[in-house]
């Protein structure tokens, strides 16, 4: 079974310093794709980042990066230059890739990012 | 370009009480799912479905049912509410397996009393 893993459940950082969310995974699927979803005290689920398991390099959108180490099974969001609208929770998570699994996805249990002006 | 549109935003719900969540997408997405959001905790699968007709259960199916009559719609329903449904509800939609993150409906915040 998949699983994700979000083990910072709060974060603080000072207000346009870079910060690191944690993410692993597991799963036995060679093909998948790895997502982190901005959720805002408004409660809405937005889209960040896409890396997909064959990808090569790191996937970036703008301030936000993903450091994917796959040895590791290890996901990392990293936003640069933070800021105060960047405080939100934050929600890792795993879509199958196989047409046949339908493309579900697991989530992990999120991580509150506090940024401090 | 309204995306994924649930309805209603906000119920609440008497104990046995029945209701139907509407999720309605205008982008054309065979794939649409049905999650809960418990308080501290991520988001789990209730149903899903990879097209019109179409649906299957989830990791938390029990107590809910759905139908996907048309493409565009996909309806989750409570036949007989408990209060540990009380959960915010997102419906999300995707075009293709994968390489594609889901798009998110508003969600609706449902009390069961």
């Amino acid at each position: 079974a998949q699983k994700i893993t979000q083990t910072q459940p709060g974060m603080f950082v000072q207000e346009k310093e870079a910060v690191t969310l944690d993410c692993t995974y597991d799963t036995s699927d060679p093909s998948y794709g790895l997502f982190w979803y901005k959720q805002p005290s408004s409660g809405e689920m937005i889209f960040l980042i896409y890396q997909g398991s064959y990808d090569q390099q790191n996937a970036t959108e703008g301030r936000y990066s993903l450091n994917f180490q796959k040895a590791r099974k290890s996901a990392n969001l990293v936003i640069s230059a933070s800021q105060l609208g960047d405080s939100a929770m934050y929600f890792c998570a795993m879509r199958e890739g196989a047409r046949a699994n339908a493309g579900k996805s697991t989530f992990g249990d999120g991580t509150t990012l506090t940024v401090k002006p | 370009n309204a995306g994924v549109t649930q309805t209603p935003k906000f119920r609440v719900l008497k104990t046995g009480q029945s209701m139907t969540l509407l999720c309605a997408q205008d982008m054309n997405h065979e794939y649409m799912y049905w999650y809960r959001q418990d308080p501290g905790m991520g988001l789990r699968l209730i149903h899903y479905s990879v097209g019109e007709g179409t649906t299957a259960k989830g990791e938390v199916p029990d107590g809910y049912n759905v139908s996907r009559l048309k493409k565009q719609n996909f309806l989750l329903g409570l036949e007989s509410a408990a209060p540990s449904q009380t959960s915010v509800y997102f419906c999300a939609s995707s075009g293709e397996t994968g390489l594609y993150g889901y798009t998110f409906g508003s969600g609706t915040r449902l009390t069961v009393v």
